[in-house]
């Protein structure tokens, strides 16, 4: 069953620029989670917020949680040609199990 | 850093064949998945195991099984392989501390039946 849905499916920017990700969820969480996947490879884990935190920072990532309207952001500032790369959210609500969305597609233009 | 090792890259065999797709991870994580991805339908749990010979049934079960008999591999086996399992197949590890903890992933194995 999908839980998280992501949007844009696509997004497509110039380097340098700013770019956000959106993840929507239907039912009550424990965290969530973003991943990227570059082409052909793995999924590695980029951050995690809790259920009662409402923003997080890593480096150039700036992650946002409302558990009022079921959704979360990702902030990818100051963007570069390496995070060219599809983006899932994972939401868990317990068990160890995540449930991932179908991915956002980012392409970052030289 | 976790490592978590998929057998093989890619594979290609054929209809009705039984399979084997063979993941090690070398932190002694209590917990490992399966997935299969495809496009448009994102990550699908398989099956996953929280312990030695223990396992459990993910989104998508049928058609395939697992097996569990160290703590560092965990194997998936399509039992007699048909051409809608051609996919992307990925394997995950986590620790056993709740569900706080990422999932670490190996590259996939990317699978075509013929």
């Amino acid at each position: 069953s999908q839980q998280g849905e992501e949007d844009p499916q696509a997004l497509s920017i110039q380097e340098g620029e700013n770019a956000t990700m959106n993840c929507s969820y239907k039912t009550s969480i424990n965290n969530l989670q973003w991943y990227r996947q570059n082409s052909g490879r793995g999924l590695v884990h980029l951050i995690l917020i809790r259920s009662n935190e409402r923003e997080k920072h890593s480096g150039r990532l700036r992650v946002t949680l409302d558990t009022s309207k079921k959704s979360s952001s990702l902030l990818i500032t100051a963007s570069r040609a390496a995070d060219t790369a599809s983006y899932f959210c994972a939401t868990s609500q317990g068990a160890q199990k995540l449930v991932f969305g179908q991915g956002t597609r980012l392409t970052i233009n030289p | 850093d976790v490592k978590v090792t998929q057998s093989s890259r890619y594979l290609v065999k054929r209809t009705g064949e039984k399979v084997f797709l063979e993941c090690v991870q070398d932190m002694d994580h209590e917990n490992m998945f399966w997935y299969r991805q495809d496009p448009g339908l994102g990550l699908r749990l398989i099956y996953f195991s929280y312990d030695v010979k223990m396992k459990e049934k993910g989104d998508i079960p049928e058609g395939y099984s697992v097996s569990r008999e160290k703590k560092e591999r965990f194997s998936l086996i399509l039992e007699s392989a048909s051409t809608n399992q051609t996919s992307m197949y990925l394997c995950a590890s986590s620790s056993d501390t709740g569900d706080k903890q990422p999932q670490h992933f190996g590259d996939g194995t990317r699978l075509s039946i013929l």
